[in-house]
């Protein structure tokens, strides 16, 4: 069975800081590998999606890596702002139709 | 475009009860999922449909039913309640299941608490 693992499981940086979310999985059989952000008592935002294929996406200050032979991805936040707080999921799509989450990083930002 | 819609957003239900959680999407997705998001644990797939009259089990589809009658509709089914099912469930789609360019879309969740 998929394992998805995400260090650290909080993390806390002043206001400007560059900082970088770890994602690890054990089964390197996927389709794509997706970061999602999540706000307290909300649903989840879909931001950036990784195929197989490709090895980084980026959106704004965000880039995400992918290295599927050794099962790891990396979102890299750039200037984080407080808007930035939240917590981070990623999840991978393997087979049988399951997106396998890890249990998220959540991230602090302090002004 | 709504994006993923649930209702309700809250919900407070006595073991043994039934009742049916919505999820609708106006986004013409192929591939819709029931998850449910425990604390400590990540989101667990309990249900998916690959389209209309589809249906088949994820991970923890123990107590819960679904059915796929339209494109735009998947509800999930708790048959009779338990406290153990108490949690937060999304719903969510994309445009087909396992495929590589798929990005899957939560609804904003149904907080579900079972006395």
């Amino acid at each position: 069975k998929q394992e998805v693992t995400q260090i650290p499981a909080a993390l806390s940086v002043p206001e400007g800081e560059n900082l970088v979310l770890n994602c690890s999985f054990t089964d390197s059989a996927i389709y794509n590998l997706q970061w999602f952000r999540q706000d307290p008592g909300k649903g989840l935002t879909s931001l950036l999606l990784i195929q197989s294929s490709q090895r980084e996406q980026t959106s704004g200050r965000l880039n995400a890596s992918l290295d599927k032979s050794s099962g790891r991805s990396t979102l890299y936040i750039a200037a984080s702002q407080p808007g930035d707080s939240a917590t981070y999921l990623c999840a991978v799509l393997g087979g049988a139709n399951n997106l396998f989450f890890g249990t998220g990083t959540r991230l602090t930002v302090i002004p | 475009n709504a994006g993923v819609t649930q209702t309700p957003k809250f919900q407070v239900l006595k073991t043994g009860q039934s009742m049916t959680l919505q999820c609708a999407q106006d986004m013409n997705h192929e591939y819709m999922s029931w998850y449910r998001q425990d604390p400590g644990m990540g989101l667990r797939l309990i249900h998916y449909s690959v389209g209309a009259g589809i249906t088949d089990q994820g991970e923890v589809p123990n107590g819960y039913n679904v059915s796929r009658s339209t494109t735009e509709d998947f509800p999930l089914r708790l048959l009779s309640a338990a406290p153990s099912q108490t949690s937060v469930y999304f719903c969510a789609s994309s445009r087909t299941g396992g495929r590589a360019y798929n990005e899957q879309f939560f609804g904003p969740g149904t907080r579900l608490t079972v006395l």
